[in-house]
């Protein structure tokens, strides 16, 4: 079935510092990718989409120079959340659609990002 | 935009027993709908699925019904078993890839 590869599972870093998180799908094409973020016990707040080749989408109040998005693949998306502060720490989820038109979305498991 | 409403937001069951969540969208246009299962410190994974043509869908103990004049659907786990203990999300999708999510609902199975 599709599966969704997010690394790395858990991130514990220092304030200021940039910090990526990969997306792949391991399986099949992805030509659309999103972005979450899940603070606890809340649902899932999509941040931006991405499609593969050109610009992410951002959602409103999503800074774009905050969290960059890169989806040079079909099937590898990338969120760089530069110079991190401690209100960006979360729980960060990607998911993807499995080629084109009314497809499932599969997501991945999830990075946890604590900033210190 | 569109909006989705699910309740409860806490439901605890016996084992054995089942299971009803709900939830109802705002858009008419809305002609996917999945269901999504969170267990703790993973990410969601569809559960089962529902598209606007079709008025319910059964998967073993877990099944979905969509009223679309009420704007309605639903979840229902038969014969609940601790291991369904989680979160479950519905969502609402429309003409674009953009998927709208309810606020989930905590399912507690007590043995």
């Amino acid at each position: 079935g599709a599966v969704v590869s997010q690394h790395p599972s858990r991130v514990i870093c220092k304030s200021g510092t940039s910090v990526k998180i990969e997306c792949r799908s391991l399986d099949f094409q992805a030509t659309t990718m999103f972005w979450y973020r899940q603070f606890p016990k809340q649902s899932l707040m999509l941040m931006a989409t991405s499609n593969e080749g050109s610009k992410a989408t951002y959602e409103q109040g999503v800074e774009k120079d905050k969290f960059l998005i890169n989806h040079a693949s079909l099937t590898l998306s990338t969120l760089t959340v530069t110079s991190a502060h401690p209100e960006d720490s979360s729980f960060y989820i990607c998911s993807a659609i499995r080629g084109r038109g009314n497809q499932p979305q599969h997501f991945g498991d999830g990075t946890r990002l604590s900033i210190l | 935009g569109e909006n989705v409403e699910q309740h409860p937001s806490t439901l605890s069951v016996q084992e054995g027993d089942s299971a009803v969540i709900k939830c109802t969208y705002s858009d008419s246009a809305s002609n996917y709908f999945p269901w999504y299962k969170q267990e703790l410190g993973k990410g969601p994974q569809l559960i089962i699925d529902i598209r606007s043509n079709v008025g319910e869908k059964k998967d073993q103990r877990i099944a979905v019904t969509l009223n679309k004049t009420a704007k309605h659907f639903s979840l229902h786990i038969t014969e609940t078993q601790p291991e369904d203990s989680a979160v479950y999300f519905c969502a609402a999708r429309g003409g674009g890839f953009k998927t709208i999510f309810g606020a989930g609902t905590r399912l507690f199975v007590k043995a």
